[in-house]
C-alpha cells in the first residue's frame, strides 16, 4: 500500500487546456511538496504547502489537510509543461512519502 | 549558485565492482538525502543525514554505505554492485526549516550494473 496516491498516472492535454493533478495521502503530514521532473532531467521543487493555496505563474497548488488531499492545477497549458509531476508528503523533518508521479504530455 | 551537484551523471559497472557517487550542496543545508528512482515506483530513500557527522538508514539501505564528510558533501558508496542496483540516483538537500524546508535535488546519476 502506498501512503501517497496520485491520479491520473498519465495525462494528455491539448495546448491551452486547464489541467488538474490530484494527490491523496493516508497519513498525517506536516507539509506537502509538488515536484517537476522533465524527461531525462533532474527534479525541481514547484511548491511546498502546509495549508491553503499557493500560486506561481500558471501553476496553482492547493491542499486540504482535513481531507488529506492536494491538487496541482496548470492554467493555459503549454508543451513545455510536459513532464512528470510528483507529490511528496512530509511526515517528519526527514521522512517523506513520494507518489509515483503523473506523466503529463501537452500537445501543440 | 550551483545548488546540489552530483557526479557522475552516468556510470556503467560490472557486477561486483565498487563506486562512489558524490554529492555537494552550497546552500548551507543541514539535511541531505540519497534516493533511488525506479520505473513505476516513487522515490525511495536509501540513506539520509540530518546534520554533519550523522547518518541514518532509509527504506532501502542494503548494499549501500554513506559518508557525510562535512556539511557540504554527502557521498553514496556501492561496495559490490549488483544488477538490482541499476537505477537513477538522486541526491537532495532540504532547506533550513526543519519541517517545511524546500527540497533541492541534483540532476541525477544513471547507474547501470551489468
Amino acid at each position: 500500500k502506498n501512503e501517497v496516491e496520485q491520479s491520473p498516472q498519465n495525462l494528455t492535454a491539448q495546448e491551452g487546456e486547464f489541467i488538474t493533478i490530484n494527490c491523496s495521502y493516508s497519513v498525517g503530514i506536516s507539509a506537502l511538496h509538488w515536484l517537476q521532473q522533465h524527461p531525462g532531467g533532474g527534479i525541481v521543487s514547484l511548491f511546498m504547502l502546509s495549508s491553503g493555496k499557493k500560486k506561481h505563474g500558471r501553476l496553482i497548488a492547493t491542499i486540504n489537510i482535513q481531507e488529506k488531499h492536494s491538487s496541482l492545477h496548470i492554467t493555459a497549458s503549454h508543451p513545455r509543461d510536459s513532464a512528470v509531476y510528483i507529490c511528496a508528503a512530509v511526515l517528519t523533518g526527514n521522512q517523506f512519502y513520494f507518489g509515483t508521479g503523473t506523466s503529463l504530455t501537452v500537445i501543440p | 549558485n550551483a545548488g546540489v551537484t552530483q557526479t557522475p551523471k552516468f556510470q556503467v559497472l560490472k557486477t561486483g565492482q565498487s563506486m562512489t557517487l558524490q554529492c555537494a550542496q552550497d546552500m548551507n543545508h543541514n539535511s541531505m538525502y540519497w534516493y533511488r528512482q525506479d520505473p513505476g515506483m516513487g522515490l525511495r530513500l536509501i540513506y539520509y543525514s540530518a546534520s554533519e557527522g550523522t547518518t541514518d538508514k532509509g527504506e532501502v539501505p542494503n548494499g549501500y554505505n554513506v559518508s557525510r564528510l562535512n556539511k557540504r558533501e554527502f557521498s553514496l558508496r556501492l561496495e559490490s554492485a549488483a544488477p538490482s542496483q541499476t537505477s537513477v540516483y538522486f541526491c537532495a538537500s532540504k532547506g533550513r526549516l526543519a519541517i517545511t524546508g524546500e527540497l533541492f535535488f541534483g540532476e541525477g546519476s544513471r547507474l547501470t550494473v551489468l
